[in-house]
């Protein structure tokens, strides 16, 4: 069984609608969870990350981690075309300086205007 | 502006040959790294190095190297034993910020073997 598991997709959907990424993982030891935001052709950003379990909003964008379960969440609200991107989960054991992270497959995301 | 840079964007190999990959930084990161994406496959650890002088094998290491001789810098080599090196290349540095805010990708090298 992979660290990471998330479904690759692609995933498309119109103009507004509410988006659901997510991503589940077999290591307790993760602490940190993040999402991360690629175009195409560019690298990664950091678009949310959650400490422990626990929700966290940002706009439109909400992520939820559910440590009992293994799995975490990220909710897009109205999503626009220019949210159209890869979706890649990671995640982590600590927190502090020099860790290595543990990527999810990503879901290729298109929002049709 | 600090950040990080990678060079070329675009690289072109033939069969047998080793190239080299840059990965500059300016931001005073001690920790680098070097992923490996593939199309469905996610980004995979090739090696890492938390301070000059010194690096890790991360999960896919064989047919690459790496050297960390300044802070800055932590060049990728692709050798001829790699066997498929098509991919794209993200470098990635750490330091600084709490958690994730830290951690910073490159935009990436596109490597083509022809």
């Amino acid at each position: 069984q992979k660290e990471v598991e998330q479904d690759p997709g692609p995933l498309s959907v119109p103009e507004g609608a509410i988006v659901s990424l997510n991503c589940t993982y077999s290591n307790s030891a993760f602490q940190y969870f993040m999402w991360y935001r690629q175009y195409s052709r560019k690298g990664p950003e950091l678009l949310m990350y959650t400490y422990s379990s626990g929700n966290k909003e940002d706009g439109r964008f909400t992520a939820q981690v559910d440590k009992s379960s293994k799995y975490i969440s990220l909710f897009i609200r109205d999503s626009q075309p220019s949210d159209s991107a890869t979706y890649l989960c990671a995640m982590s054991r600590s927190g502090g300086s020099n860790y290595k992270l543990t990527f999810g497959k990503g879901t290729l995301l298109t929002v049709n205007p | 502006d600090g950040g990080i840079t990678q060079s070329p964007k675009y690289l072109f190999r033939k069969e047998g040959q080793n190239v080299t990959l840059s990965c500059e930084q300016n931001l005073n990161h001690d920790a680098m790294y070097w992923y490996r994406q593939d199309p469905g496959q996610g980004l995979r650890l090739i090696y890492y190095s938390q301070i000059v002088n010194d690096f890790q094998k991360g999960d896919i290491a064989e047919g690459y190297s790496v050297s960390r001789e300044k802070k800055e810098s932590f060049p990728l080599t692709v050798t001829s034993a790699q066997k498929n090196p098509t991919a794209f290349y993200l470098c990635a540095s750490q330091g600084g910020g709490v958690g994730p805010n830290g951690y910073t990708f490159g935009s990436g090298t596109r490597l083509t073997v022809v």
